[in-house]
């Protein structure tokens, strides 16, 4: 079955880096786009950014543009997001998502991981 | 940005109720719409896409209709489970999807 795991959050200082990882199975990781949404403790979910499968398309959030960056690796069936100068603003639940219709950005996600939290504190 | 705006923000209904939820966006999105459910301490769940299509395994209670700029979520007979919240999702936007505020559904 589809499973995607994340992993990689934690606690860190503000202006800190971080990179979150999205292991995925039980689909072919390479045919689909990716997606990363986060969930600040009480608030809605907020989509973050979105890879093609295969790395022609990147998009960003306008308050995260220039400081995240996601990328995948198809040989390892892995997602990242690589998080620079991080605010107490970028605390939250981090999901990775997808494996909605192959070859195409334009899906939605019918596949979800745990999700992994970052606190971005002094 | 596509701006996804919600309504209403909180619904308060009893088991067995018709409930209709509203999302409206700031342009068109075609047909590119999705709603997912998400209950506290959970992942969302993917119910409905491009504004009507059931997701595998969701009851046939709920249903998705509009495009263009209008979507509604109805579940047609509320059942215990279905409380939760609800977000709606554009993936149109040129590659820059965007979520609604979420509906809270709640029991009367």
């Amino acid at each position: 079955q589809v499973q995607l795991v994340e992993s990689g959050g934690g606690v860190v200082r503000p202006g800190k880096s971080l990179r979150l990882s999205c292991a995925a199975s039980g689909f072919t990781f390479t045919t689909h786009t990716m997606q990363w949404v986060r969930q600040a403790p009480g608030m809605g979910l907020e989509w973050v950014a979105l890879i093609s499968h295969d790395e022609t398309i990147k998009s960003y959030k306008d308050s995260v543009k220039g400081r995240f960056t996601v990328s995948r690796d198809n040989s390892m069936n892995t997602l990242y997001l690589q998080m620079n100068s991080l605010t107490a603003e970028d605390t939250a639940i981090y999901y990775c998502a997808g494996a909605g219709e192959p070859w195409t950005t334009i899906t939605a996600a019918p596949y979800w991981g745990q999700g992994t939290l970052v606190s971005v504190s002094s | 940005d596509i701006l996804m705006t919600q309504s209403p923000s909180t619904l308060s209904a009893s088991v067995g109720d018709r409930v209709t939820i509203t999302c409206r966006a700031s342009q068109s999105v075609s047909i590119w719409l999705a709603w997912y459910q998400q209950k506290p301490g959970r992942a969302p769940k993917l119910l409905i896409y491009k504004a009507s299509a059931l997701e595998t395994g969701v009851p046939s209670r709920f249903s998705g209709s509009g495009s263009g700029t209008e979507f509604t979520l109805t579940i047609s007979s509320l059942q215990p489970d279905d409380f939760a919240t609800y977000y709606c999702q554009q993936y149109s936007g040129y590659s820059l999807y965007t979520f609604g505020q979420g509906t809270k559904l709640e029991i009367k």
